[in-house]
């Protein structure tokens, strides 16, 4: 069945310093991928989607490049902020009668200033 | 309110008891999921509504699991003799479109404590 797997955290980096994330999948198809993030005390957000291969998904600076031949939706920033700190999953959804979207285990981002 | 709001936000049940967990989704939008968060690891897919039909509730671990959506908006988790294996954060998440295609607008979640 479809699985999703990403880097384990905590992950922790200084301000400024460049942010890879991890994440690979197993699915059949063409599956649509997501990165949600989820702040301190508050619910999960989109962050970035990409629903075909070679796509990329952009938000606040952060990008994730669907990649069909490694099977990787790794997420990155070129420069983090104390602000980014938050806990990153990815995620993986169909155009299909599957109804799920399938989330990995999250990874725990810290910045320090 | 404009998000997606689930209530109560923290729950302590006895073992045995049973618990309703309540979510109000955004204005208008046909799908709805539930999913259970333990602590530390991602959410994990509990059942689907489109509107008020149930499509998909493979991820129920059990019997004692029972979701339900009347009018197609409000929908209610209800949890029968809980166990502590059931403590955890259920969240609520619905999508203007069908099916899991789209954005998903998550609630903060309601935190259940079986003791």
């Amino acid at each position: 069945g479809d699985s999703v797997t990403q880097m384990e955290g905590p992950v922790t980096l200084s301000e400024e310093a460049f942010l890879t994330i991890n994440c690979t999948y197993t699915a059949t198809g063409y599956p649509s991928l997501f990165w949600y993030v989820q702040y301190p005390g508050e619910g999960l957000q989109l962050l970035l989607k990409a629903t075909k291969a070679d796509d990329k998904g952009s938000n606040k600076g952060f990008e994730a490049t669907y990649r069909k031949e490694t099977t990787s939706f790794h997420l990155e920033k070129g420069s983090v902020q104390v602000s980014d700190s938050a806990v990153y999953f990815c995620a993986l959804g169909r155009y299909s009668s599957a109804s799920k979207i399938i989330f990995g285990s999250g990874t725990r981002l810290s910045i320090r200033p | 309110g404009a998000g997606v709001s689930q209530s109560p936000r923290y729950k302590v049940a006895k073992r045995g008891q049973d618990v309703a967990l309540r979510c109000d989704p955004i204005s208008g939008h046909v799908s709805l999921f539930w999913y259970q968060q333990a602590l530390g690891q991602g959410p994990e897919f509990l059942t689907y509504f489109q509107n008020e039909a149930q499509l998909d509730k493979s991820g129920l671990p059990s019997d004692r699991f029972f979701a339900e959506r009347p009018e197609g908006s409000v929908s209610t988790l209800k949890i029968q003799r809980t166990q502590q294996e059931d403590s955890a954060v259920y969240l609520c998440a619905s999508s203007l479109v069908p099916r899991g295609t789209g954005e998903l607008f998550f609630g903060e979640g309601s935190r259940l404590t079986v003791l």
